[in-house]
Formats: C-alpha cells, sequence, structure tokens
C-alpha cells in the first residue's frame, strides 16, 4: 500500500518558536495532502487541505498565518507552525490522496509540545 | 453541514462475543462512508469502505441511509481487535470529517 512519512515525529520547543514538519508520500504522487490536529483521547480534526502548486484550504477557525502550508512538490507538504505556544501542543497528522483515489494514507503524526 | 457521531466513547466486549460500533451521519450529499482503525502505537489506517462491500478481519459494515447509519459490526470479536475505530464520511472532493472515535476493548 501507499506511505506517507512525517518527519519528525516528536519535537519540543520554546515558546515563540516555529516549527515545521513534513509531510512525504514515500511511493507515489499525491496532488493532494490533508493536515489534522489531533488532541488527547479525541477525534482527528482536519486543519487544512494542501494543494500541490496552489494555496492550501483551510478549515474554517484555523488560522492561516499561524499554521503556514506549503505543498511545493508532488511528494512533499511542509506544516509549518509560527510561534508556537503552549496551547499548539497536539499531535499532528498529515495523509495524502492517491490520484483518482478512493481514500487517504495517513502518516504516523509528528507530537508537538511547547513549553 | 456534515456530521459523523459516534455515540460510544468506550466499548469493552468479552472474546467470543458479537461486537457492533455504532456510526451515524448527517450529509446531504451522496455519502462515502469508511471505517478507520488505530491500533496502540500505530497510524490511522483504512479497515473498509462501505462502496466496496468486503469484510475485512471479519468486520462489515453497512450503510442504511434511511438510518443515516454505518454501524461496524464483527460476529466473534478478538482480543486483537482491541483498538480505536473511527468512522469517516468523504465530503466535498476528498475531505474527510472524522467520528470521536469508539476505543473497543475485547477482554479474555
Amino acid at each position: 500500500g501507499a506511505v506517507v512519512s512525517q518527519h519528525p515525529s516528536r519535537v519540543i520547543c520554546k515558546s515563540g518558536t516555529s516549527v515545521k514538519i513534513e509531510c512525504r508520500s514515500l511511493d507515489f504522487q499525491a496532488t493532494t495532502m490533508f493536515w489534522y490536529r489531533q488532541f488527547p483521547k479525541q477525534s482527528l480534526m482536519l486543519m487544512a487541505t494542501s494543494n500541490e502548486g496552489s494555496k492550501a484550504t483551510y478549515e474554517q477557525g484555523v488560522e492561516k498565518d499561524k499554521f503556514l502550508i506549503n505543498h511545493a512538490s508532488l511528494t512533499l507538504s511542509t506544516l509549518t507552525v509560527t510561534s508556537a505556544h503552549p496551547e499548539d501542543s497536539s499531535f499532528y497528522i498529515c495523509s495524502a490522496h492517491l490520484p483518482r483515489g478512493e481514500t487517504q494514507y495517513f502518516g504516523p503524526g509528528t507530537r508537538l509540545l511547547v513549553l | 453541514a456534515q456530521r459523523v457521531t459516534q455515540p460510544e466513547k468506550l466499548l469493552s466486549v468479552f472474546k467470543g462475543a458479537p461486537v457492533e460500533l455504532k456510526c451515524n451521519y448527517s450529509y446531504s450529499g451522496s455519502p462515502e462512508l469508511f471505517w478507520y482503525v488505530q491500533y496502540s502505537r500505530q497510524r490511522l489506517q483504512l479497515l473498509l469502505r462501505h462502496i466496496s462491500r468486503e469484510s475485512i478481519k471479519g468486520f462489515t459494515a453497512d450503510l442504511n441511509k434511511g438510518e443515516t447509519s454505518f454501524h461496524l459490526k464483527k460476529p466473534f470479536a478478538q482480543e486483537e481487535d482491541s483498538a480505536m475505530y473511527y468512522c469517516a464520511l468523504k465530503y466535498r472532493n476528498n475531505d474527510m470529517r472524522f467520528g470521536a472515535g469508539t476505543r473497543l476493548t475485547v477482554k479474555p
């Protein structure tokens, strides 16, 4: 099956710094990637849809200036949490959609802890 | 607006007992529904999709448009089925709306 990787798997940073999370599709080209956020014991919440070569589409309530998404190639999307604060601490998961595919393939997630 | 409801956060059954994880949805369009599973310390993965009408690991799910439900069933639960299960609805082009999830524990 399709494989999606994320890097880093875990990151701890100081409040006020920016953190970049990478999402890669390893064996296929993904025109669309998705970024989710998952709080402890809660469901995945879609943050934004990332389309290669165009601006990301953000869900209502998600600050686009806070969560910068770049989908520069068909195999890489990045999420940058700018000026991170403790309330941004969460589990961030990306997924990729195969062209003409029916479902999404998920990355292993990145745990962000902001001190 | 699209919505996915999983009424049970926790579900516990004994090994060999039948199990049903409930999922109800709300969507004005033609629904495409999925069940995802997340085993301990593993990534989320697709379990089954309604359009395939398949049985995976003994699990089945039938889309009932009249009741707007997509319940997941297995006649005889196994310990290795213990995991977090998410029902999901595909809307717009490829966006997914996930339910809150149900943690299934199968006791020996």
